[in-house]
């Protein structure tokens, strides 16, 4: 087991609502990306964050932002959510910025359904 | 998009033998690495490659890359029923993300 930690392991919200998925990085970890993967599918980069700002972003629209803290916590933030936003959401944090040369270790998920 | 595509998609074994997942990808990369996933749950990191090494082994698995072919094999040995999982190769290419396959299910059957 890694030292990430997500919350809440499940969440279930209506379509056009928000959410906002946690998640607490590695002792020693400065970078946390954030990915989400659909049923039967390998998971999809989101964004990353370093030293609390937003250090790359895959495709992904505006209503899908973050944050990170000065504990290298972070937070994914959801608005106007849709059905294909229905997904296991999976933190990983690594111990370089900037370039990404070291391994991930990714958290347990928050599984997302949305209705 | 994906990068990485795995072959088989899905792959049913017995017990002791020998299981070998395949993964292509389109762009260069700095290095790529293979992960384990139960049950739709967290990704656990099995071993990473980079683009200037040809093999490379960590216990019961073996990882081989074929940069000219942009191709990877990953070897479980002897598996055991615990083995059972997806597994998922991912690049690395400098930017910023790891760029994940669909990945290979494996039954290993006790």
């Amino acid at each position: 087991e890694t030292g990430v930690t997500q919350s809440p392991t499940h969440l279930i919200k209506t379509r056009g609502q928000q959410v906002t998925l946690r998640c607490s990085s590695q002792s020693g970890h400065n970078t946390v990306s954030w990915y989400q993967q659909a049923l039967g599918q390998g998971p999809q980069f989101i964004f990353q964050y370093y030293r609390e700002e937003e250090n790359g972003r895959g495709n992904f629209p505006p209503r899908f932002s973050g944050l990170q803290f000065p504990n290298y916590s972070s937070e994914l933030n959801v608005n106007a959510l849709e059905l294909d936003d229905s997904a296991l959401y999976l933190c990983a944090s690594s111990p370089q910025g900037g370039t990404l040369r070291a391994t991930q270790y990714f958290g347990p998920g928050t599984r997302l359904l949305v209705l | 998009s994906q990068q990485g595509e795995e072959d088989p998609q899905a792959l049913s074994i017995q017990e002791g033998e020998n299981a070998t997942m395949n993964c292509s990808y389109k762009t260069s990369i700095n290095n790529l690495q293979w992960y384990r996933q139960n049950s739709g749950r967290g990704l656990v990191h099995l071993i990473l490659i980079r683009s200037n090494e040809r093999e490379k082994h960590s216990g019961r698995l073996r990882v081989t890359l074929d940069t000219s072919k942009k191709s990877s094999s990953l070897l479980i040995t002897a598996s055991r029923a615990a083995d059972t999982a997806s597994y998922f190769c991912a690049t690395d290419t400098g930017r910023r993300a790891l760029t994940f396959g669909s990945g290979t299910r494996l039954q290993v059957q006790p």
